[in-house]
């Protein structure tokens, strides 16, 4: 079956560093969505990407979808406390199935 | 704030106990969809309904019983859990089908313990 995986697992940053995440799928995707969750939250919708080599931006967050659209990724500049939490990236395969990725939990410190 | 909202927040239930988990949403949705998650752990599909109809169901145990009663409705039944189902219980929905614009909506989930 489907899996995506996402690289690091866990990053600590100063407060002011930039931060990325990695999201990889074994299949190609239809669209690719990005989640955060906070400590104690539920995920919270961040975007999503359709096209093959879509970027968007959102302020500081950064969102690529590769050209094969087996991967993407998530870039915050310049790191606040208020991004801590566990990023999510979910991959839409078959029919009305998404597939979580493993997350990356980002730790900012002040 | 989400718009998808479940009832109760938190649960604790005995292993004989029945229970339900409730989630209702408003924006006109056709998908709704019930994951797991555990600690430190992406969310898990469990089953997805389409328009009424239960259309995946993730190999989920015969304890755990889904119903659709309407479209804006989404129950999941529990009996005879065990203490490893323990989890983050969340309802989703979204529009059917893959056209750009199908975002998942979550519910702030319901927090249920097995005792």
């Amino acid at each position: 079956g489907q899996q995506v995986m996402q690289i690091p697992q866990y990053q600590h940053v100063q407060e002011g560093e930039d931060f990325t995440t990695y999201c990889n799928s074994s299949t190609t995707l239809s669209n690719i969505q990005w989640y955060k969750q906070r400590p104690g939250g539920h995920p919270v919708f961040l975007i999503q990407l359709v096209k093959s080599g879509e970027v968007k931006k959102q302020k500081r967050l950064t969102f690529q979808f590769g050209e094969a659209k087996k991967n993407s990724s998530l870039h915050i500049t310049a790191t606040q406390t208020t991004d801590v939490g566990t990023y999510f990236c979910a991959g839409r395969g078959g029919y009305q199935k998404v597939t979580f990725g493993t997350g990356t939990k980002l730790q900012v410190i002040p | 704030d989400t718009e998808v909202t479940q009832t109760p927040k938190h649960l604790v239930m005995g292993m004989t106990n029945k229970k339900s988990l409730k989630c209702e949403q408003h924006m006109g949705h056709r998908a709704m969809y019930w994951y797991k998650q555990k600690a430190k752990k992406p969310p898990e599909l469990m089953f997805v309904y389409s328009y009424e109809k239960l259309s995946i169901n993730e190999s989920v145990p015969s304890r755990f019983s889904p119903e659709c009663p309407n479209s804006s409705l989404l129950n999941l039944h529990l009996h005879a859990l065990q203490p490893e189902d323990s989890a983050l219980y969340l309802c989703a929905s979204s529009q059917v089908g893959r056209a750009p614009g199908n975002t998942i909506y979550f519910g702030e989930g319901s927090w249920l313990t097995v005792v």
